[in-house]
Parts: C-alpha cells; structure tokens; sequence
C-alpha cells in the first residue's frame, strides 16, 4: 500500500457530465501529482500541486481542472466530458516539489464515459 | 520536446533467468532524471530504479540494475533471478528540470514458470 488513496476506484457516467475524482496523498507529502492513462496516449501528466499552489502544467485540458486543499487533498474536476477522456487517472503524492524524488502512486480512478 | 521510446511492447522470460528491457529517449538537457516503474495488474505503479543524469555508475536495486548509456541516450533495466511477482508492465521515465516527467509506452513483461 503506497499510502496515497484515490476515491472512486470505478465511475461510469455519460458523455457532456461533469465528475470530480478525489485524491489524499501520504501522509507528509506536500505534493500532488495527477496523470491520465489511456490506451491511445499512454501515461499523461496532467498537473502538480505544491502545497496548495499549482507547481506545473502538462497536457491538461481546459475542461478539465484541479486544486488542492490546506489538508493537501486534491480533486480533479473533468467536466463536458467526451468518450476519449475514459481513461484510468492516477494521483501521486511526493514529500517535495520535485518528481525526481520518489512519487508514490494511487491505484487510480478508472473513468468510463458511455 | 522529449520524448521515450520502449521499443519492446511485450518481453517473456524464464523464471531465475534473466531479462533485459530497453528504452531509449531524447532530451537537449544535460541534467535530468531517469526511472523505471513497473505497474502490476493491481495497477498502482511502483518505483523499481532511478538514475540520475549526472552520476556515471549505474543504479542497482537488488536484483534491478540499469545500464545508463548517456551518450547514446539508452537506459535498461535488467532484472536478475525473474520472479513470478515481476510480471507486470514496465514504464521507463524521463525527467528534466521544466517539472516535465514523460513515460514510454511500457513493455509488458510475463514470466514463465
């Protein structure tokens, strides 16, 4: 058990809804880290918080947004959603602001957009 | 923009024997971080090795080792005595100093009994 968990491990929902996934990171990490993999692009950073600021940016999109809370849990919110955003979104927390440093992962929210 | 190449979709190996899986990338950096992380069916992936940029001797994790070859941009990762808790997919990683972290397609590797 890596520490970090993700709420819901499974969501099923309908093209143009709007989900939010949950993410608490171990206990100590001041960072999140949030990632998207799919069949077709693969594994994605999307983006990183750092203590409660947005530390960097990836491939992520406009409809798709997050924050991170004083308790250091993060959600990321996808909205307007679209059958290519099913995928299998993972958060991973590390201790400092760097991904150099050891990233410890989630099992992953498995999106399904029918 | 930088990118990693795992050219071997999917790898078998013997059970105690030994494997080596490839990966290539590209970067313009001179510092920046290398990793491997293997991701079991339970899906959580997990890091196995990381090298950094600037030290020449390769990273060994007990039976994990790389072979760092700067110049020609390659890191492997050889897994030494494979066990059955090994199968899983492997995803080599790219890290440069712009908070950008890349992973390759990954390598499925199985192993026989």
């Amino acid at each position: 058990d890596s520490g970090v968990t993700q709420t819901p491990k499974h969501l099923i929902t309908a093209t143009g809804q709007r989900v939010t996934l949950r993410c608490s990171p171990r206990s100590g990490d001041l960072s999140v880290y949030w990632y998207q993999q799919s069949l077709d692009q693969g594994l994605q950073f999307l983006i990183q918080y750092y203590n409660g600021e947005e530390r960097a940016k990836g491939n992520i999109l406009e409809r798709f947004s997050a924050q991170q809370f004083p308790d250091l849990h993060s959600e990321l919110n996808l909205s307007s959603l679209e059958l290519g955003d099913s995928a299998l979104y993972f958060c991973a927390s590390s201790v400092g602001s760097r991904p150099y440093e050891k990233l410890f992962f989630g099992s992953g929210t498995q999106l399904s957009v029918l | 923009a930088q990118t990693v190449t795992q050219s071997q979709p999917e790898m078998s190996v013997q059970e105690a024997e030994t494997v080596t899986l490839s990966c290539t990338y590209d970067t313009s950096e001179s510092d920046y971080y290398l990793f491997w992380y293997k991701q079991p069916p339970s899906r959580q992936m997990i890091l196995v090795i990381r090298q950094e940029a600037y030290k020449q001797q390769n990273a060994t994790e007990n039976r994990f080792s790389v072979n760092f070859q700067k110049a020609a941009k390659s890191f492997s990762l050889k897994i030494s005595d494979s066990q059955l808790g090994d199968a899983a997919m492997y995803f080599c990683a790219h890290y440069n100093n712009n908070n950008d972290m890349r992973f390759g397609a990954g390598t499925r590797l199985t192993v026989k009994p």
